[in-house]
């Protein structure tokens, strides 16, 4: 199985800020990764596919690049809405699977 | 709109079993594969199980294989999750989802609320 590692596991951040989150595969899967925002309380929400593909309804500040093993997710101008966790999942291989996560927080 | 509702969850002792159920509304339900997917705050995200349109395909997590069953009525826009022999690492927040194919092969799309299940004595 396709093991994911996020880092960092949390980062402070403010409003306004730009951050950076990782995520790399055990093994190349192309760009077969996707984005997930998950808010406390909800369910995740799939945010991105293909790498860099944003879902409809999703600010372009958010932003996905990387291929094979390495990948960043990237948000522009924090927004209060933003403060969440955010996990990678792999859809190259069967089981798919996600990464730990990443928690943004203030 | 989409919506996925999850209901079933609750408290069992070791060894037990429940049934969770997921009602759908908002798209072709019979048109999409669907997904089991777990959370716990050890073990995060974990993909659990996996039905084709008509119910012909199943696939499972290996921990859960042999212990679950998933299903659906097409009928009733229903999915099922029946959990047997249920032990203490079982325990999470049970989540229902749609399954993507083409482009969104192996994604998430579309989530329930969730429903949380508690094995313990």
């Amino acid at each position: 199985d396709i093991q994911l590692t996020q880092s960092p596991s949390s980062v402070s951040a403010s409003v306004g800020d730009r951050v950076t989150l990782t995520c790399r595969a055990s093994q190349g899967i192309s760009t077969w990764l996707a984005w997930y925002q998950q808010r406390p309380g909800k369910a995740p929400k799939l945010l991105i596919h293909a790498v860099s593909i944003l879902q409809s309804g999703v600010p372009s500040r958010f932003s996905g690049s990387g291929s094979g093993t390495d990948f960043t997710l990237t948000i522009s101008d924090l927004e209060p809405e933003d403060f969440a966790t955010y996990y990678c999942q792999q859809a190259s291989r069967f089981p798919p699977s996600f990464g730990g996560g990443t928690k943004v927080e203030i | 709109e989409v919506q996925l509702v999850e209901s079933g969850g609750g408290l069992v002792q070791p060894g037990g079993s429940l049934r969770l159920s997921c009602v759908a509304s908002g798209f072709t339900f019979n048109m999409y594969w669907m997904t089991w997917v777990r959370q716990t705050p050890g073990k995060g995200l974990e993909w659990v199980a996996n039905i084709k349109q008509d119910g012909g395909e199943k696939y499972y997590v290996d921990s859960a294989e042999g212990r679950f069953t998933i299903s659906r009525d097409n009928t009733k826009n229903s999915l099922y999750l029946q959990m047997n022999s249920l032990r203490a690492e079982d325990t999470a927040l049970y989540y229902c989802a749609t399954y993507g194919s083409g482009a969104y092969r192996r994604l998430f799309e579309n989530w329930g609320q969730g429903t949380l299940v508690t094995v313990s004595s």
